[in-house]
């Protein structure tokens, strides 16, 4: 079946620093990938879509200057968080959305990367 | 815009006895809709969508869910609970054109009592 991954699983850096997390699309090709953030016991909120070869569209709120997106390939979206504070600490999710048709065009979660900022 | 309600925070039932986990939904259109669980720092599961084929959708683990049109409802249920149900819930709808982009309910936590 359609399997998306995500590295690291767990993270832990400094304040001030950057930390970058992948998010791959292993068996089925993803012109659209889409970066969650969810806090403890909170639900998932969507923090930005990202679109092969162009730019990534942000929600709302979110700091696109903070949050950089690269989707260089059809598999492989990148999120970096950079100069990391506290705050961003939290359960960071992504999800492909099937392109090809090979799997009903539905989307697909990553298992997470928790971020944690000391 | 397409938006979804979760009524209920928290669920509490006893082993063995049903499940209703509420969800309702705002859409301009004849929405996708989704039901994820998620355990204690797990990812997603993917429990169960109605895609605008039949209106009652079963799932895996013994999930239902009904599409209500009328009552703009997409209720999650189970006739049975098991300790292993214990978890949180997520309604989701897909936006149906553009992006298809996914918007999540609040969410509910399941309890299941011995």
């Amino acid at each position: 079946g359609a399997v998306v991954s995500q590295h690291p699983s767990w993270v832990i850096c400094k304040s001030g620093t950057s930390v970058k997390i992948e998010c791959r699309s292993l068996d089925f090709q993803a012109t659209t990938m889409f970066w969650y953030r969810q806090f403890p016991k909170q639900s998932l909120m969507l923090m930005a879509t990202s679109n092969e070869g162009s730019k990534a569209t942000y929600e709302q709120g979110v700091e696109k200057d903070k949050f950089l997106i690269n989707h260089a390939s059809l598999t492989l979206s990148t999120l970096t968080v950079t100069s990391a504070h506290p705050e961003d600490s939290s359960f960071y999710i992504c999800s492909a959305r099937d392109s090809q048709g090979r799997f009903s065009y539905e989307q697909y979660f990553g298992p997470g990367t928790r971020l944690t900022v000391t | 815009a397409q938006s979804v309600t979760q009524l209920d925070s928290h669920v509490s039932v006893s082993e063995g006895t049903p499940v209703l986990l509420r969800c309702n939904y705002s859409s301009s259109y004849s929405p996708s809709l989704f039901w994820y669980v998620q355990h204690p720092n797990k990812g997603l599961q993917l429990l169960l969508k109605y895609t605008s084929a039949a209106t009652l959708v079963k799932g895996i683990n013994g999930f239902e869910a009904e599409f209500k049109k009328s009552e703009t409802s997409f209720h999650l249920t189970k006739p049975s609970a098991h300790m292993s149900d214990a978890a949180e819930y997520f309604c989701v709808v897909r936006f149906t054109s553009g992006t298809y982009k996914y918007i999540f309910g609040t969410g509910t936590r399941l309890k299941v009592l011995a």
